[in-house]
């Protein structure tokens, strides 16, 4: 079964900080992963996507992810975080047999204090 | 450009009535996905099209969800005789193609509580 997990469901850092956010995936085929972020009351926003190519994918607002087929993981990472970073993150999956429907994580609350 | 647009953000429901929640995809977006969120939880599918065609309904919870999207572009999802169950946060994404490479957009959501 397609699955994603995201092992924490809260991340805290210092402003300034690096942070990292976890997923790993379960899919058949190869995977297209995605990361979305949502502030309250919000949808979600589009941050970065791996199809194929380069390992390391860049996004919005500085974010980039690594994607590793090995370890069946693509964290999402920022060099220097920001107060304004915190809100909820989903990683989200697309394997060769679901069809157009994206499955997604749980969800990991992001803090980021000054 | 207008991004995906929901209506009424919020809605609230006695247990037993008939609601409808409307999306409205970036213009030209030939697909449309649903998805629910419950609370706390990250969203889960519902249905999607391809244009006007329904191809694929395998996540609505129970025949009491329909949807549809009869001319290709505003779709609707209808929940008939609500339950306390169906509260959660309906969010509408819609991407340009039916390409698993392709982003989805999602809307705000529409936040059903049901009394």
């Amino acid at each position: 079964a397609q699955s994603v997990a995201q092992p924490e469901d809260q991340v805290n850092v210092a402003e300034g900080n690096p942070l990292t956010v976890k997923c790993t995936y379960s899919v058949s085929g190869n995977p297209y992963l995605f990361w979305y972020v949502q502030y309250p009351n919000r949808g979600l926003q589009f941050l970065l996507k791996y199809i194929t190519g380069d390992n390391l994918v860049k996004g919005s607002y500085g974010f980039e992810a690594e994607f590793n087929k090995s370890q069946t993981s693509f964290h999402l990472k920022k060099p220097s975080a920001l107060v304004s970073d915190s809100a909820l993150y989903f990683c989200a999956v697309r394997g060769g047999n679901q069809g157009g429907k994206l499955i997604f994580g749980q969800g990991t609350e992001l803090s980021v204090k000054p | 450009g207008a991004g995906v647009s929901q209506s009424p953000r919020y809605k609230v429901a006695k247990r037993g009535q008939d609601v409808a929640l409307r999306c409205d995809p970036i213009s030209g977006h030939v697909s449309l996905f649903w998805y629910q969120q419950a609370l706390g939880q990250g969203p889960e599918f519902l249905t999607y099209f391809q244009n006007e065609a329904q191809l694929d309904k395998s996540g609505l919870p129970s025949d009491r969800f329909f949807a549809e999207r009869p001319e290709g572009s505003v779709s609707t999802l209808k929940i008939q005789r609500t339950q306390q169950e169906d509260s959660a946060v309906y969010l509408c994404a819609s991407s340009e193609y039916l390409n698993r490479a392709d982003t989805q957009y999602f809307g705000p959501g529409t936040r059903l509580t049901v009394l």
